[in-house]
């Protein structure tokens, strides 16, 4: 089947430790996304890329790195420098502007 | 961006027409009127989208005015399933950025 799959479900990170979030796509989408999603609120745009190897910042980058070397991944490192990285993370890609974004399964980010 | 406002939460029964109202007061001509349904660790996914007037598929129908100053989604005979957060975004798709995901309506759907 077609679609966006995000590894692990769930994810520790003990203080001060870079963890990296996967997200791969086979819909052959071009532009892919991260959000952050914190109980009972909205989703925030943390990155997004609209090509290979060229990303933007969205609202909240500070904190986290990204890479797109491959149309179908587009990883999410959590630095150590984001304070507040529990949460649920949200990956999507889109075909085009014309489209409406896919959404995989989340992973979420506990702090030990 | 537009900004959205929809009610924080909704109830219903099973069987019942819900009609969840989203109001955008300052959208754009580029922007297009989004929905999206959210279960508890799950990711959005995708309603319905239109520009105007009626939209209509196989779960729901976006109805939408002459001034695009609002939005309606329209779900029939919703059923204890349907309980989920409803998002409604409005933003220029052509753009090619994302769109803003504001709090959504809490449906919640009894027997």
């Amino acid at each position: 089947d077609g679609g966006i799959t995000q590894s692990p479900k769930y994810l520790f990170r003990k203080e001060g430790q870079n963890v990296t979030l996967s997200c791969e796509q086979n819909l052959n989408h071009d532009a892919m996304y991260w959000y952050r999603q914190d109980p009972g609120q909205g989703l925030r745009l943390i990155y997004y890329s609209q090509i290979v190897n060229d990303f933007q910042k969205g609202d909240i980058a500070e904190g986290y790195s990204v890479s797109r070397e491959k149309k179908e991944s587009f990883p999410l490192t959590v630095t150590s420098a984001q304070k507040n990285p529990t949460a649920f993370y949200l990956c999507a890609s889109r075909q085009d502007s014309h489209q409406p974004q896919h959404f995989g399964d989340g992973t979420r980010l506990s702090i030990l | 961006l537009a900004k959205t406002t929809q009610p924080i939460s909704m109830d219903s029964y099973e069987g019942q027409e819900v009609n969840i109202t989203c109001s955008h007061n300052n959208i754009a001509t580029n922007d297009y009127i989004t929905w999206y349904q959210q279960f508890p660790s799950q990711g959005p996914r995708f309603i319905i989208q239109g520009y105007k007037t009626k939209v209509t598929n196989e779960v729901a129908s976006l109805f939408i005015p002459a001034d695009r100053k609002s939005s309606t989604l329209s779900l029939p005979r919703v059923s204890l399933s349907d309980t989920a957060v409803y998002y409604c975004l409005v933003g220029d798709i052509q753009a090619g950025t994302a769109l803003i995901f504001g709090k959504g309506t809490t449906l919640s759907v009894s027997s």
